[in-house]
């Protein structure tokens, strides 16, 4: 089982700055399928990243990924009062489970 | 417009089976996709729990999978899910979700609570 690491846990910023969220994996993720999730409060998740670098539908262009193997980012370039949520990512590259991390809380400063 | 909405009792008592079930609209189940569950304990992060193709095709999460059973009706465009010999650790928010691939989840039910205790 893949084990998807994230940081920091907290993110302490302010509106129109960036944000630089990571996801490392105890091993690398097949064909970079690594998807980023928003997760505001008493609500479902909502895709917002998949195959590490698509934007998933409708997502803003403020909100970018990157990475390959077994380091990822999600960048917020500049970030706006709705974006402050919690963030996970996950992995869809091997046999199930397709883990998620433990989640990056983005909080306003 | 895909929805997902979760339905079944919100309380199970120790060492029962929850059962869920997810009526999906806006897309026929037999058309395709992976249809899946996840839950989130409170205050907790997501775990994947399962996943099944419109073909009935299923894959479980290996620490869940001696009690896990999930089933597709293509007749009623739902699936549903099955976790038994429940403890208080399995008190979660239950969501179903339509899976990408087998993949990333493009759409989330609203989530049902559901509360181990007796």
């Amino acid at each position: 089982e893949i084990v998807l690491t994230q940081s920091p846990g907290t993110l302490s910023l302010s509106p129109g700055e960036r944000a630089t969220l990571s996801c490392r994996a105890s091993q690398s993720v097949s064909s970079s399928y690594l998807a980023w999730y928003q997760q505001k409060p008493g609500q479902a998740p909502r895709l917002l990243i998949y195959g590490a670098s698509s934007r998933a539908t409708g997502i803003p262009d403020r909100f970018s990924g990157s990475g390959s193997g077994t380091d990822f980012t999600l960048t917020i370039s500049r970030l706006e009062p709705e974006d402050f949520a919690v963030y996970y990512c996950q992995q869809y590259g091997s046999s199930p489970p397709h883990t998620f991390g433990q989640g990056t809380k983005l909080e306003i400063k | 417009q895909v929805q997902l909405q979760e339905s079944g009792p919100g309380l199970v008592k120790p060492s029962e089976t929850l059962s869920l079930t997810c009526a999906v609209s806006g897309y026929s189940i037999s058309s395709g996709y992976y249809w899946g569950w996840i839950r989130q304990p409170p205050g907790k992060g997501l775990e994947w729990i399962g996943s099944i193709y419109h073909s009935g095709s299923t894959y479980y999460n290996p620490s869940l999978k001696s009690r896990v059973t999930i089933s597709v009706d293509t007749s009623k465009n739902q699936f549903s899910l099955k976790l038994s010999s429940v403890t208080a650790a399995d008190t979660a928010v239950y969501y179903c979700a339509r899976i990408v691939g087998p993949g990333p989840i493009d759409y989330w039910g609203q989530g049902t609570l559901v509360t181990v205790s007796s």
